[in-house]
């Protein structure tokens, strides 16, 4: 069964920290992404990666980084958190395959106060 | 216009009822569609993928319409356990995707007594 693991479940965080989200995949997907998810707006692309080293912003970088250093480990990087990045970030990764969907890590809560 | 639009709902029906959610998308080369369930506060599972020939999978069906760009979900004699949110998910085939998905905003379904 694949596995997508998300370092922490809820995190809470000061205003100007920088803040590092881990997810890793135990099942050799080419592909990884980041997501944040808040109510009214649905999953929203923050970056994608479909190689080691290699990323793309999605719809919304601005204020994130992204580094995936080895092919299961895809690290988001909030540089100085602030209130309004307060969200549900989801990690998925899938393979670079049609027709194959993404599996979900469960997620971090993250407060930024 | 969103690429992959779906009525937010929410949808209340009674256990045994049958519901049916409808998706429209709007990129014409997307090849791979899918239909994701989401319960309160955890992360996106998939729960099938949409074929052009219409599947089924115990009591739900997905069905596509390449030509009006339209995919629906329904599930036939509801449970109480099927109150979730349903992501309606396109891929975004055409040019270098990388396997990558758009979701709807998700439709919310409450099944009551």
């Amino acid at each position: 069964d694949v596995k997508v693991t998300q370092s922490s479940r809820y995190l809470v965080k000061r205003t100007g920290e920088k803040v590092f989200l881990e997810c890793v995949q135990d099942m050799d997907h080419e592909n990884m992404f980041w997501y944040r998810q808040d109510p009214g707006l649905g999953l929203r692309l923050i970056y994608f990666s479909y190689d080691v080293k290699m990323k793309e912003k999605g719809d919304i970088p601005e204020g994130y980084s992204v580094s995936r250093e080895k092919k299961e480990r895809f690290s988001l990087i909030l540089e100085s958190a602030s209130t309004n990045q307060t969200s549900m970030y989801l990690c998925a990764s899938s393979f670079s395959i049609q027709g194959y969907g993404y599996t979900f890590g469960s997620g971090t809560r993250l407060t930024v106060v | 216009r969103k690429e992959v639009e779906q009525d937010p709902g929410p949808f209340n029906v009674p256990e045994g009822a049958t519901v049916a959610f409808n998706c429209t998308y709007s990129n014409s080369a997307s090849q791979s569609f899918f239909w994701y369930r989401q319960d309160c506060r955890k992360e996106p599972k998939l729960l099938m993928s949409v074929y052009s020939s219409g599947n089924e999978d115990g009591r739900f069906t997905a069905q596509l319409n390449r030509a009006s760009q339209y995919i629906s979900l329904l599930i036939r004699d509801s449970k109480l356990s099927d109150s979730a949110t349903y992501l309606c998910v396109a891929d975004n085939a055409g040019g270098t995707s990388y396997g990558k998905l758009t979701f709807g905003q998700g439709t919310i379904l409450t099944v009551h007594p």
